[in-house]
């Protein structure tokens, strides 16, 4: 069965840092394109990022660019997400979804919360 | 930037047939899928590329693009569809992009 688990998740204050990581099985993470999707308390999804299988190609949305890194470790079969200079409006449920163009699997969620 | 409409809410009643809409400038050029997202819940994909549906999914789910309108209908729709819908396009300069969500009522 496949299976997404994500981490990291924290109340974290206003221009802080956070990583989160993704951890999958019942499948060969380093086959498949990875993405970062977020979803505001009570609003809709909004994709964030995007990392090819091999690692070499990086999207971002233009909220996050500049300020988010995502990467994959493909011997651990994990995704992560750098968070830098977090913002109230950063507040939110990260996912981790596999795929490109279509999200076939997602994680559980695990809650960011930036506030002082 | 390219963007999606969904209406806000859609009402059905049990086993009727549901009809939800994502419409975006010449969506029907683009593939369009669509999430089921249960209170409390991650996102479900339900439809791929306009009508497909993955293995698990219901057969009273269906999907259609043509035009600026992909819509997503539930036949013989059961209480336990009420949830929101999202639909999802992908587009080559913007990538991802998703619908501000429909919230599905089953009366």
């Amino acid at each position: 069965e496949v299976q997404l688990v994500e981490s990291g998740g924290d109340l974290v204050q206003p221009g802080g840092s956070l990583t989160l990581s993704c951890a999958g099985s019942g499948f060969t993470l380093n086959n498949y394109e990875m993405n970062w999707v977020r979803q505001a308390p009570g609003k809709g999804l909004e994709w964030i990022s995007y990392i090819s299988s091999g690692g070499s190609t990086k999207y971002y949305a233009d909220s996050v660019k500049g300020r988010f890194s995502i990467s994959r470790d493909n011997g651990k079969n994990s995704l992560y997400l750098q968070m830098n200079s977090l913002r109230a409006e950063d507040t939110a449920v990260y996912y981790c979804a596999r795929n490109w163009q279509f999200f076939d699997h997602w994680g559980q969620g695990t809650l960011v919360t930036v506030s002082s | 930037s390219y963007e999606l409409t969904q209406s806000p809410s859609v009402s059905v009643s049990p086993g009727q047939t549901a009809s939800i809409t994502c419409s975006g400038n010449k969506l029907g050029d683009k593939y369009a899928c669509w999430y089921q997202q249960r209170p409390g819940q991650s996102p479900v994909l339900v439809i791929y590329h306009n009508n497909k549906r993955p293995s698990g999914i219901p057969e009273r789910f269906s999907g259609s693009n043509s035009g600026n309108t992909a819509t997503l209908t539930i036949s013989g729709t059961q209480a336990m569809d009420e949830a929101d819908y999202y639909c999802q396009a992908w587009d080559s300069s913007t990538y991802v992009v998703f619908g501000g969500g429909t919230r599905l009522t089953v009366l």
